[in-house]
This record gives structure tokens, C-alpha cells and sequence, in this order.
């Protein structure tokens, strides 16, 4: 059964750091591509960041380039999303998502979240 | 611009059909997309990929009553017998070269 859990979510104030984690089971972590997701409360989903499954290739929406780096442990079987310089509207819940394939880049699996909040 | 737009919201009534619209962007009509349901409370869980031929697979466990279907720019999602369980957002997604896209939802609500 493939599983995603994240982790890492907290209350932290604006300008602050905060580290995610997705852990992965399940299925060979190495095949596949990933994303990171949010969700601000009240609101729909947001793409963030995509890594594929070599991390030779990464992507960032612009409302976080620059701010947030995506990254992965294979031996670990885990997604990273480190995140800095933080503000009030990163206050979301963040998903990592599984990417179906190469050629059919939809998310097929989802974690359960993690609840970020930054405020002061 | 790869832009999905969906209606805010829906409804139908236990036990009737209900037919859920995502629209392409001008340009982009021969893009695939993924259909996710997202209960209150929980993480979104995948429905289906629909191509733009109508042709779609779906996810694990998804039931026969969730179908798909395209025509043009406008990718369908269709519960039929609907049940109490299928109140939820409805969230189109896809992807261009470096870019997700995300509908911005259609809530359902099941009288």
C-alpha cells in the first residue's frame, strides 16, 4: 500500500525557518517524480515544488522561489521542503504528492498533511 | 497562460447523477487532467487521469459510479447515485513544462 506521511509542521514566526518531511513507503521511491502542495485554510490547492526522481530536475512557483528548497533522500525513502524566510500567507497545509509518470505528470497518491502556521 | 477553471459549486440530490466541469485554458484543449476529491477535513485522494479523447484510468478503489468525459477544452467528472460521502471539493489538475495547475475547486454539496 503506498503510503506518504509528512512531518515537520509547527507554529513559527514570520522570518522563520521550518524543515518538512514526507516519508514514503510503499512503492520504489527512487522511480518516482514528487510535489509539494498547500492548502490555505478556507482556500483551494497550490503547487509549490516538483523534484524528479533523480533530483536532477526541479521546479519552483514563484510565490516561493527563492524561499523554499525542495530535496530527497532516496536511501531514506524521503521528500524535504525547507522553507525560510516565512510569511504570515505560508500559513497552509502542506502535501506531498506522488507524480504518476514521466509522461502523465498528475499526482496519483497523497499524504494526510502537515499544518504550518506563522504568526507572531 | 495553462489556466482550469471550475464552477464554485454544485449540488444534486442522494441517489441522482451529478456532472462536474473543468475548463482548459484557450490553446491548451488537448491537455490531459487528474480529477481529486477532498472530504472536509482530509487530504485530497486521486479520482482519475481523463485524456482529452474522454479515455480515463482511475485511481485505487475508486468506484464505477465516478466516470469521466471530454469534449474540447472541457474535461468531465460524473458521480452517479450519489451518496452522502461524495459532499467534498472537486479539484482539476495539470501540468505544462515546469508548471501545476490546480482548478480552483468545486464544492459539492449532496441534498
Amino acid at each position: 500500500e503506498v503510503q506518504l506521511v509528512e512531518s515537520g509542521g509547527g507554529l513559527v514566526q514570520p522570518g522563520g525557518s521550518l524543515r518538512l518531511s514526507c516519508a514514503a513507503s510503499g512503492f520504489t521511491f527512487s522511480n518516482y517524480a514528487m510535489n509539494w502542495v498547500r492548502q490555505a485554510p478556507g482556500k483551494g490547492l497550490e503547487w509549490l515544488s516538483y523534484i524528479s526522481s533523480s533530483s536532477s530536475t526541479i521546479y519552483y512557483a514563484d510565490s516561493v522561489k527563492g524561499r523554499f528548497t525542495i530535496s530527497r533522500d532516496t536511501a531514506k525513502n524521503s521528500l524535504f521542503l525547507q522553507m525560510n524566510s516565512l510569511r504570515d500567507e505560508d500559513t497552509a497545509v502542506y502535501y506531498c504528492a506522488r507524480i504518476y509518470s514521466s509522461s502523465s505528470r498528475i499526482n496519483d497518491y497523497w499524504g494526510q498533511g502537515t499544518l504550518v502556521t506563522v504568526s507572531s | 497562460q495553462l489556466v482550469l477553471t471550475q464552477s464554485p459549486s454544485a449540488s444534486a440530490s442522494l441517489g441522482a447523477s451529478v456532472k462536474l466541469t473543468c475548463t482548459l485554458s484557450s490553446g491548451h484543449s488537448s491537455y490531459a487532467i487528474a480529477w481529486h476529491q477532498q472530504q472536509p477535513e482530509k487530504g485530497p485522494r486521486y479520482l482519475m487521469r481523463l485524456n482529452s479523447d474522454g479515455s480515463h484510468n482511475k485511481g485505487d478503489g475508486i468506484p464505477d459510479r465516478f466516470s469521466g468525459s471530454s469534449s474540447g477544452a472541457e474535461r468531465y467528472l460524473t458521480i452517479s447515485s450519489l451518496q452522502s460521502e461524495d459532499e467534498a471539493d472537486y479539484y482539476c489538475q495539470t501540468w505544462g513544462t515546469g508548471i501545476w495547475v490546480f482548478g480552483g475547486g468545486t464544492k459539492l454539496t449532496v441534498l
